[in-house]
């Protein structure tokens, strides 16, 4: 596809379990970043992968996420032992190279519920 | 912490006037200013930037201002439409090292609705 794709787009899920979460980025992209939104806030960094590179995880809030991004393409974010505070938009963003001044493009988001 | 922050979280004009949104920050490493534009459902979308060696940048209805040393940028839309309603981020980014890579920091985001 021509954009940044995510999946799922919704999901739902009780409280201690885990869940992953998907991100295809735009072809080519070498930066791919995972924001969320809570309610009421900003987006909020949690992790950047650039290449070959060590991510910078320095915005995961807890070591229950994770995140790993394979060949260099797909990216998968996983939520351990899930909290309701993690109830968020998860949004996932390429980039082409490591410039500041090249955009990152957004995916549409999974909109997280931890009930 | 909020490094970024947008204090009106709803704007209301009507079609044809000047929309202004506003925006905060307090980090002085900052030294590239982003718009973003979000509808329901979708991932926020680029819309315009300015680097702090400049305190202006305009393209077509948009023009964004940047003023240092009070650390505050806003956003203007003339003449604001129907379409424009969103909601629009403000993101702040720095050269922080070698593999921090330009991450955004976000405001809380404002909402736009215009009125026909």
């Amino acid at each position: 596809g021509a954009g940044v794709s995510q999946s799922p787009s919704n999901k739902v899920t009780e409280k201690g379990k885990d869940v992953e979460l998907r991100c295809d980025p735009i072809s080519g992209h070498t930066a791919l970043y995972w924001y969320r939104q809570s309610l009421g806030q900003g987006l909020e960094f949690l992790i950047y992968f650039q290449g070959n590179s060590a991510p910078d995880k320095s915005g995961l809030p807890s070591d229950r996420f994770s995140a790993e991004r394979t060949g260099g393409s797909v990216s998968t974010l996983t939520i351990q032992r899930t909290q309701q505070e993690d109830s968020a938009v998860y949004l996932c963003a390429s980039k082409l190279g490591r410039s500041l001044y090249n955009e990152q493009f957004f995916g549409p988001g999974t909109r997280l519920t931890v009930l | 912490d909020q490094q970024v922050k947008q204090n009106s979280p709803s704007l209301s004009v009507q079609e044809g006037r000047i929309s202004i949104l506003n925006c905060d920050y307090t980090n002085s490493m900052f030294d590239y200013f982003l718009w973003y534009k979000k509808y329901p459902a979708e991932g926020p979308t680029f819309l315009i930037s300015i680097s702090s060696i400049k305190d202006k940048n305009e393209d077509g209805r948009f023009t964004v201002f940047l003023n240092k040393s009070a650390k505050h940028l806003s956003l203007h839309i003339v003449p604001s439409q129907p379409g424009d309603s969103a909601v629009y981020f403000c993101a702040a980014s720095a050269l922080t090292g070698e593999t921090s890579g330009s991450r955004l920091t976000f405001g809380e985001g404002t909402q736009l609705t215009v009125n026909p």
